[in-house]
């Protein structure tokens, strides 16, 4: 059973660049959330998707923008990158229940590093 | 704001005793709680949920939940060197049928053989 997946496992960067992060999510699964953790910190949600759509949003800028594709994988696009951007980016993905409570399932991540 | 708690640690505890992890949360509404557990430059992974005031308990470890103090918990007997790591504790919000999860900066275990 595959796991949730995300590329790349690395990434460095310049600041005012544009990355792309990407997330396929467990099997069975069909809503992805994304997830930013800096240094010594909990992760802090940034969005997430269901049925191709942003359903719910953290408190990040307009930089961070995402999509979902019909195989329910996802992106995670932040553009003019700043170096409080650095941090590792966690996908999870879990299975929508109309009542109850999802499980969020986290990938390896990808470490972005904004010189 | 909806805020979770933790203390930061590190909790230094020696082999085989029992650890004992806590997590404090703001909104009286939450319902459910995760704990993860995240080994250094790794992701989190699961380790259990609880959502009923009480005691829950999955092998090693047992998540204790009160509603009314707002408070939660993760015991783990017979710690092992190989539990160290961070433990994150999690407050699930269900918004417009959406859960999202607000995290705490997670506390540092160290288990010394």
């Amino acid at each position: 059973d595959a796991g949730v997946t995300q590329s790349p496992t690395h990434l460095i960067k310049t600041r005012g660049q544009q990355v792309t992060l990407r997330c396929s999510p467990k099997s069975g699964h069909d809503t992805v959330s994304w997830y930013q953790q800096a240094l010594g910190q909990g992760p802090q949600f940034i969005f997430q998707y269901y049925e191709e759509e942003e359903r719910q949003r953290g408190n990040f800028p307009d930089r961070f923008s995402g999509h979902q594709f019909p195989n329910y994988s996802s992106e995670l696009n932040v553009n003019a990158l700043l170096l409080g951007d650095s941090a590792l980016y966690l996908c999870a993905s879990s299975l929508r229940l109309r009542s109850g409570t999802d499980t969020q399932y986290f990938g390896p991540g990808t470490r972005l590093t904004v010189l | 704001q909806k805020e979770v708690e933790q203390n930061s640690g590190p909790l230094s505890v020696p082999e085989g005793a029992i650890a004992s992890l806590n997590c404090t949360y703001s909104d009286r509404g939450s319902q459910s709680f995760f704990w993860y557990r995240q080994y250094s430059g790794k992701s989190p992974e699961l380790i259990m949920f609880i959502y009923s005031n009480g005691d829950k308990e999955d092998g090693r470890f047992t998540a204790q939940l009160n509603k009314a103090s707002q408070y939660v918990s993760l015991l783990i007997r017979d710690s092992q060197p190989s539990d160290s790591a961070t433990y994150l504790c999690a407050v699930n919000e269900r918004n417009s049928g959406y859960s999202t999860l607000t995290f705490g900066k997670g506390t540092m275990l160290l288990v010394s053989p």
